[in-house]
């Protein structure tokens, strides 16, 4: 079992559908993140939970709305999205409270929105 | 505005020779830098780090230079292998370890054999 897991890897939708991804982390980690990364443009950074406290909405349309129940699992729900929406999806997770925060990523979840 | 700048979106370098990946920043703030790896249909994996309070670190054959005064910051791999061809980020945390890492574009390191 890899660290974070993401699921599925890949999903097509239409505009008015309603889906979700999944992410959930093995680490025993504290924090964890959802970044969009479309073609030439870098990570951005969407949410981040931190003890299942979102902590930080970086300005994502409420058309993304993400979910954490635990500490190891985080979900974004996704409906009425745009074609523009369509980009790669990255789960991460890191042990929050240590001075320096490197992040662990799952494979991520290619997203395609007709 | 890009804070993190990496301004070369590939390089192409010969197996067994050095490859230099660069990555400029414009926030002062930055204290902590750090470097990811990512193959395709792989997530970023994270390779190396640097704190503003060092000009270099090592890691067996990947050394991170930091030039805080250029703010700049460059990721050497030497002796460079095929496996190593690969989307090279770079990102940086602000002080304190805020929960944000900044990153740059990447850079499409191909190590040709």
């Amino acid at each position: 079992e890899t660290g974070v897991t993401q699921t599925p890897r890949h999903l097509v939708m239409g505009m008015t559908n309603k889906k979700s991804l999944k992410c959930e982390q093995h680490l025993g980690h504290n924090a964890m993140y959802w970044y969009k990364q479309s073609a030439k443009k870098p990570l951005e950074l969407m949410f981040v939970y931190s003890l299942e406290e979102r902590v930080e909405n970086n300005s994502v349309p409420s058309r993304f709305s993400p979910e954490c129940p635990n500490s190891s699992h985080l979900f974004l729900h996704l409906h009425t999205l745009q074609p523009e929406d369509s980009a790669l999806y990255l789960c991460a997770s890191s042990p929050r409270g240590l001075a320096k925060n490197i992040q662990y990523f799952g494979a991520g979840t290619r997203l395609s929105v007709l | 505005d890009q804070q993190v700048k990496q301004n070369s979106p590939s390089l192409s370098v010969q197996e067994g020779r050095i490859s230099i990946l660069n990555c400029d920043y414009t926030n002062s703030m930055f204290d902590y830098f750090l470097w990811y790896k990512k193959y395709p249909a792989e997530g970023p994996t994270f390779l190396i780090s640097i704190s503003s309070i060092k000009d270099k670190n090592e890691d067996g054959r990947f050394t991170v230079f930091l030039n805080k005064s250029a703010k700049h910051l460059s990721l050497h791999i030497v002796p460079s292998q095929p496996g190593d061809s690969a989307v090279y980020f770079c990102a940086a945390d602000q002080q304190g370890g805020s929960e944000k890492l900044v990153f740059g574009k990447g850079t499409k390191l191909t190590v040709n054999p």
